[in-house]
């Protein structure tokens, strides 16, 4: 079955230091992979998507991903994360593997500690 | 700017009392979702309209239905609410089966 796994439930960075967020998934020869932010009691906010070409595609609010067939990973990195990113991170892929529909991985939690 | 919108934020409703969450949009698109998210979960698909044609998730309960009468609004219709039902309702848009759009939700709360 197709799956989005995100191995984290919860990280916790210092502001200013570096963040990697893991994403791997199942399925899929040529995903379409996002990365949403949720803020608490909040709708999804779409970071940034990869559906080809470059594998390094740059978001919003200074994020960037990094698509790697090899190890069917979408890690999301930021070199120094600010107290306003707290909030909790989904990694989901689609495509017609996947039904023409998102799957999302479980989510995780940043925690930001000045 | 083009938008999706849900409206109320939040509903409060009583254990088996119809209620109705909106969502419209302005980015013309021609795909519309509603996913549940409960706490600490990721969304869950309930169904979804490819322009007209209703596509709804196996495992949705029939308790939750939809009407979709234009291309610009969708509803969600939960016709006898229970407290597991209580959670985020998500409303998402695309262009055909590209990037979903969410909107800010709505947070229903059940007595």
């Amino acid at each position: 079955a197709q799956s989005v796994t995100q191995p984290d439930i919860h990280i916790t960075v210092s502001e200013g230091a570096s963040l990697e967020l893991r994403c791997n998934y199942s399925y899929g020869a040529t995903p379409y992979l996002f990365w949403y932010v949720q803020s608490p009691g909040q709708g999804l906010q779409l970071l940034l998507k990869y559906f080809s070409g470059d594998t390094l595609v740059q978001g919003i609010k200074g994020f960037e991903a990094e698509f790697k067939r090899s190890q069917s990973s979408f890690n999301l990195r930021k070199p120094s994360v600010h107290w306003s990113d707290a909030a909790e991170y989904f990694c989901a892929v689609g495509g017609k593997e996947y039904g023409n529909k998102l799957v999302f991985g479980a989510g995780t939690i940043l925690r930001v500690k000045s | 700017d083009a938008m999706v919108i849900q409206n109320p934020r939040y509903q409060v409703t009583q254990f088996g009392k119809p209620v109705t969450l909106s969502c419209s949009q302005t980015l013309n698109h021609n795909v519309m979702y509603w996913y549940q998210q409960k706490s600490s979960q990721a969304p869950k698909l309930l169904f979804h309209y490819y322009d007209k044609d209703f596509n709804n998730e196996a495992d949705t309960p029939d308790n939750f239905q939809s009407r979709r009468p234009n291309t610009s609004f969708c509803f969600l219709d939960i016709r006898s609410p229970g407290l597991g039902d209580a959670a985020m309702y998500l409303c998402a848009t695309s262009r055909d089966t590209e990037t979903q759009y969410f909107g800010p939700g709505t947070r229903l709360l059940v007595l």
